[in-house]
């Protein structure tokens, strides 16, 4: 069974700027939660989507928005991008359990 | 807010050793606890889920859980130089507004096995 994938796998953008980070979950996993990993914070969970709808959300500004399509790929954009934003972005992926699976990153750059 | 909490390390043990992890959890309705190990540069991999009280073991990993004690563990058997990566402890815990679950994840223990 083919893993989680996100695109794209690095990105380079600048203060101002908008970015959008695609996420396809493992086939048959309906959940895609998003979470930013930075060496101070380590790992701040975004939010979460099930069927389409965002289920669960974190502690994030309203620049953080994500969406989610009718085949459970899920997308997350950040607009009017700052300098903190530079972050590595994860998306997992869980199935009928608790269990999430990991996809292997965006590292966005903010300059 | 719910926190868990992990010893930063580094932690240093030689080849073949026991390596012993542990972790700490605030949210007293945490069900679902979860092990994953970070390589440098690379995105974390699930490696061990526990749910109940007590040990649950696959192949060299053995996690444990005291619910009474809000504390989770995992021991490594026969170290290698292979599993020298960050351990992160997951636990599910509710999200602020009460009714909804999330990951809580601690900030991970670094685990360094010498030759």
């Amino acid at each position: 069974k083919a893993g989680v994938t996100q695109t794209p796998r690095y990105l380079i953008k600048t203060r101002g700027q908008q970015v959008t980070l695609s996420c396809s979950p493992i086939s048959g996993h309906r959940s895609v939660s998003w979470y930013q990993q930075t060496p101070g914070q380590g790992l701040q969970f975004l939010f979460e989507y099930f069927s389409e709808t965002q289920r669960n959300k974190g502690n994030f500004p309203g620049r953080f928005s994500g969406r989610q399509f009718s085949n459970s790929r899920s997308e997350m954009n950040v607009s009017t991008l700052e300098l903190g934003d530079s972050a590595l972005y994860l998306c997992a992926s869980s199935g009928t359990g608790d269990e999430q699976y990991f996809g292997p990153g965006t590292r966005l750059t903010v300059t | 807010q719910k926190e868990v909490e992990q010893n930063s390390g580094p932690l240093s043990v030689p080849e073949g050793a026991i390596a012993s992890l542990n972790c700490t959890y605030s949210d007293r309705v945490s069900q679902s606890f979860f092990w994953y190990r970070q390589y440098s540069g690379k995105s974390p991999e699930l490696i061990m889920s526990i749910y109940s009280n007590g040990d649950k073991e696959d192949g060299r990993f053995t996690a444990q859980l005291n619910k009474a004690s809000q504390y989770v563990s995992l021991l490594i058997r026969d170290s290698q130089p292979s599993d020298s990566a960050t351990y992160l402890c997951a636990a599910r815990s509710r999200n602020s507004g009460g009714s909804n679950y999330k990951l809580t994840f601690g900030k991970g223990t670094l685990l360094t096995v010498n030759p």
